[in-house]
């Protein structure tokens, strides 16, 4: 069974940093592409960022470019979001999902269930 | 980046109706687009994929449609338990980016 799991979450300053784990099981980790997408309070879905197989690749939406760095690990079937520099629209809960890996598709076939990060002063 | 733009933001509907969701894509996109479900509270869950192809384990009342700018999603025959939030999603090119949400509620 797949399973994904997001840890980390919490409640943080503006300007401060927060690092988020996924911790994934039941699939090949390392042939996955991997994602992160937040949803603001009452708001709907944002994508932040995908990961590809090996780390090496990497892309963000332009309001965390420079501030978010996703990196894996591959031996250990985990992602990790390194969010710094947050700011209070930043608040969102945190989904990682697996990337599908039916050719020329970028769809998200499952989900974690989500960490909440709050910036607040 | 590409802006999708659902439509409409909600609608109201019975058991047993046919309920169709739009999505427009500010430029081409091919067939390079999802569907996804959310209920209050939950992750997000892959209905459509490409456009037209049903993710395995979704019923079949669930059907996509559409290439280039204009995409639906269709549910032949509403039920109970498919009152949620539903978003299409662009894997055409980066930035990815979802439809703003149609929520689909029980009149």
């Amino acid at each position: 069974e797949v399973q994904l799991v997001e840890s980390g979450g919490g409640v943080v300053q503006p300007g401060g940093s927060l690092r988020l784990s996924c911790a994934a099981s039941g699939f090949t980790f390392h042939n996955h592409l991997m994602t992160w997408v937040r949803q603001a309070p009452g708001r709907g879905l944002e994508w932040v960022g995908n990961i590809d197989q090996g780390g090496s690749g990497k892309y963000y939406v332009d309001s965390v470019k420079g501030r978010f760095t996703m990196s894996r690990d591959n031996a250990k079937n985990s992602l990790f979001l390194q969010m710094d520099s947050l700011r209070d629209e930043d608040t969102a809960v945190y989904f990682c999902g697996r990337v599908s890996t039916v050719p020329m598709s970028e769809q998200i076939d499952y989900w974690g269930q989500g960490t909440l990060v709050t910036v607040s002063s | 980046a590409i802006q999708m733009t659902q439509s409409p933001s909600s609608l109201s509907a019975s058991v047993g109706d046919r309920v169709t969701i739009t999505c427009r894509a500010s430029q081409g996109i091919r067939n390079d687009l999802g569907w996804y479900q959310q209920k209050p509270g939950k992750a997000p869950k892959l209905l459509i994929f490409a456009a037209s192809s049903l993710q395995s384990g979704v019923p079949s009342r669930f059907s996509g449609s559409g290439s280039g700018t204009d995409f639906i999603l269709t549910i032949s025959s509403l039920q109970p338990e498919d009152f949620a939030t539903y978003y299409c999603l662009q894997d055409y090119t980066y930035p990815l980016t979802f439809g703003q949400g149609t929520k689909v509620e029980i009149k």
